[in-house]
C-alpha cells in the first residue's frame, strides 16, 4: 500500500506563473515531509521540508503548506523557471528511513 | 564540502552474480542509508546504517546487505542477482539518525543493470 501518494505524474505551467505539487499521505504516524528535487541521471537534492508543528515553511520560491486533518502537503513555487524543471518528491519521515512519493514530473515552459 | 559519492556510476552483472557498491558520505555525517529506484515501485528504503550499525531495514530479502565502516563508508551487496534487481541504487548520507532538521544528501546513484 502507498502510504504517500502523488496523483499526478506531470504537471506543466508557464514561466513565471506558480506550480502547484500535491501529496497526499496516509500514516499518522508522519511527523516531517520533506520534497525532494531530481535531474535524469543525478540523486534527488533536498528543497524544502515541514514539521507537523507547523503548517507552513517558506524558502525563497518555495513554499510547503501542511494540511494534518486532511494528510495532504503541497509545494508552491513561485515564480517558476524553466530550470525548476524536473521531476518533485515529497518524502514523509519519523526518522531517516523516507517514504518517497512517486514523483511528478514538472515542465515549465519559457 | 565535497557531496556524497557513489562507485561505480553503472554495472552490468549476469544472474546470479554477486554485486558490491560503494559509498563515501559527506564528511562528519555519520548515518548512510541506501535506497532503490525503479520505475514500477518508485524509491524504496532498503536499510541504513549509522556508527558502523544498522538501525533500520527495509523490506527487501536477505540478498540485500550492507554494512558500514568506521570512517561512516558504507558499501551494499546483492547477491544471486535477479533481472528484478536492475535499478538505480542511491545512498544518501545525513549527520544524524534522524531527519529533523537534517535531511539527506543523496549520491548520483550506481545504475545496476542485470542481463
Amino acid at each position: 500500500d502507498q502510504q504517500v501518494k502523488q496523483n499526478s505524474p506531470s504537471l506543466s505551467v508557464q514561466e513565471g506563473r506558480i506550480s502547484i505539487l500535491n501529496c497526499d499521505y496516509t500514516n499518522s504516524m508522519f511527523d516531517y515531509f520533506l520534497w525532494y528535487k531530481k535531474y535524469p541521471a543525478e540523486g534527488p537534492t533536498f528543497l524544502i521540508s515541514i514539521s507537523s508543528i507547523k503548517d507552513k515553511n517558506e524558502d525563497g520560491r518555495f513554499t510547503v503548506f501542511l494540511n494534518k486533518s486532511a494528510k495532504h502537503l503541497s509545494l508552491h513555487i513561485v515564480p517558476s523557471q524553466p530550470g525548476d524543471s524536473a521531476v518533485y518528491f515529497c518524502a514523509a519521515s519519523p526518522s531517516t528511513q523516507l517514504t518517497f512519493g512517486s514523483g511528478t514530473q514538472l515542465t515549465v515552459l519559457p | 564540502k565535497a557531496g556524497v559519492t557513489q562507485t561505480p556510476r553503472y554495472l552490468i552483472k549476469t544472474r546470479g552474480q554477486q554485486v558490491t557498491l560503494s559509498c563515501s558520505p559527506i564528511s562528519g555525517h555519520r548515518s548512510v542509508s541506501w535506497y532503490q529506484q525503479t520505475p514500477g515501485q518508485g524509491l524504496q528504503f532498503l536499510f541504513e546504517y549509522f556508527s558502523e550499525t544498522q538501525r533500520n531495514k527495509g523490506n527487501f530479502p536477505g540478498r540485500f546487505s550492507g554494512r558500514q565502516f568506521s570512517n561512516s563508508r558504507s558499501e551494499m551487496n546483492v547477491s544471486t542477482l535477479e533481472l528484478g534487481d536492475s535499478a538505480l541504487y542511491l545512498c544518501a548520507s545525513s549527520q544524524q539518525s534522524s531527519s529533523y532538521n537534517s535531511p539527506l544528501h543523496f549520491g548520483n546513484g550506481t545504475r545496476l543493470t542485470v542481463t
